[in-house]
């Protein structure tokens, strides 16, 4: 099973800042990574696919990237609407797993 | 658009077999594009994958629950369908369906179905 690494696992940053947030697989996924935005009482949401693929209707602020197994997803100006929980996913093998999540919180 | 419904009971009582189905509308669940997945998130914690159903019928689940689960699907009707024997607590969790794109992901999801197991 691979398992994929988030960091941190709190953020605490103010509006209108750029934020990164980090993704580790433990072994190569190449880039059959997604990132999921999830808010208090909601499903999650697709924001980027294939690591660096915004999914539709995903604003331009949100942007992905890859180096081996280390992944990245980030924020280029922190949104009000953008405070919640972000997860990792591997889709390259079975099973599909899921990073433990980072929490983007106000500072 | 694409819409996907969870039901099911919300409370089962341990030792019990949990069973939900998903009802997908707006669209076809026959495509060699997609997989129809069940994911799960037990209160305040992560999201895991439970397993997947192609449209040809071919299933994939987690080993962590493999011995457990069953994962079926009804085409004609636009249903699949989880069941998830021997429960106990550990499996309270909200349950999720979702469908998966080939090489893109989870691009739709249901809204979440809260399932409790107690006596």
């Amino acid at each position: 099973e691979i398992v994929m690494t988030q960091s941190p696992a709190t953020l605490s940053v103010s509006p209108g800042e750029r934020v990164t947030l980090s993704c580790w697989a433990s072994q190569s996924i190449t880039t059959n990574l997604a990132w999921y935005q999830q808010k208090p009482g909601q499903a999650p949401r697709l924001l980027i696919y294939d690591a660096s693929s915004r999914a539709t209707g995903i604003p331009a602020r949100f942007s992905g990237s890859e180096s081996g197994t280390e992944f990245t997803l980030t924020i280029s100006r922190l949104q009000s609407d953008d405070f919640a929980v972000y997860y990792c996913q591997q889709y390259n093998n079975w099973p599909w797993t899921f990073g433990q999540g980072t929490k983007v919180e106000i500072k | 658009q694409l819409q996907l419904q969870e039901s099911g009971p919300g409370l089962v009582k341990p030792s019990q077999t949990l069973s939900l189905t998903c009802t997908v509308s707006g669209g076809s669940m026959s495509s060699s594009d997609y997989y129809w997945a069940w994911i799960r998130q037990p209160p305040g914690k992560g999201l895991e994958w439970i397993g997947s159903i192609f449209y040809d019928g071919r299933t994939f689940y987690n080993p962590s629950l493999k011995s457990r689960v069953t994962i079926s699907a009804d085409m004609s009707k636009s249903q699949f369908s989880l069941k998830l024997s021997s429960v106990t607590a550990a499996d309270t969790a909200i349950y999720y369906c979702a469908r998966h794109v080939y090489a893109i992901g989870l691009d739709h999801w249901g809204q979440g179905t809260r399932v409790t197991v107690s006596s």
